[in-house]
């Protein structure tokens, strides 16, 4: 999974500070996906994009921003952080098989805000 | 999107002993992932299916998907240590994952 990085892998940060997690692909994959994961809740879809310049909700987008301006990165910002954001983030990209999306997940970011 | 329910959320198991988490929707689902994420790490993908009824198998492992594809379910057959891990399954075009099955193996 060399071909997909997150940074950083670790961030502290207060509530109301606005963070930018990052995520690269050296795949060129059109897919790219950001979830959280939280204790009880699995995987969670906050944003994806189809391609570069085309972004969508996923199923918990309040409180984030997303860009996809070049198809390699597809970096996570929280405007202004609040505890409950306090998470694991996993972005991934993907390659079609049999018409479906199959997912190679970065190694992830912890995010803890105080 | 196409909402998935997995159970059991945990299973305890001793080495040697088999292993199976189920996943079910209410609707009918165009495929199904399986994915296996080990303690600290990030989700692997482990296999796709699409047919109705089909049937694949890695080693040890047997995955199916149900003929109503509405269901599918993960068997682990006498599990191992490097078993270890939390099992996710997810379908649909924007792969909406269930919650997981959290697997610990007593050695």
């Amino acid at each position: 999974d060399a071909g997909i990085t997150q940074s950083p892998r670790y961030k502290i940060t207060e509530t109301g500070r606005q963070v930018t997690l990052m995520c690269h692909q050296t795949w060129s994959h059109s897919y790219m996906f950001w979830y959280r994961q939280d204790l009880g809740h699995g995987l969670r879809l906050i944003y994806y994009s189809a391609a570069a310049d085309i972004t969508d909700k996923g199923e918990v987008p309040d409180g984030y921003v997303v860009s996809r301006s070049k198809t390699e990165n597809f970096p996570l910002t929280l405007e202004s952080a609040t505890r409950s954001q306090t998470s694991v983030y996993f972005c991934a990209s993907s390659l079609t098989l049999a018409g479906a999306n199959v997912l190679t997940f970065g190694a992830g970011s912890r995010l803890t805000v105080l | 999107g196409q909402q998935v329910m997995q159970i059991p959320q945990y299973q305890h198991v001793q080495e040697g002993e088999d292993f199976t988490t189920y996943c079910n929707s209410s609707t009918t689902l165009s495929n199904i992932q399986w994915y296996k994420q080990r303690p600290g790490g990030h989700p692997v993908f482990l296999i796709q299916l699409v047919k109705s009824g089909e049937v694949k198998k890695q080693k040890r492992l047997t995955f199916q998907f149900g003929e109503a594809k509405k269901n599918s379910s993960l068997h682990i057959t006498a599990t191992q240590t490097t078993d270890v891990g939390t099992y996710f399954c997810a379908s649909g075009s924007r792969l909406t994952f269930g919650e997981g099955t959290q697997l610990t193996v007593n050695p």
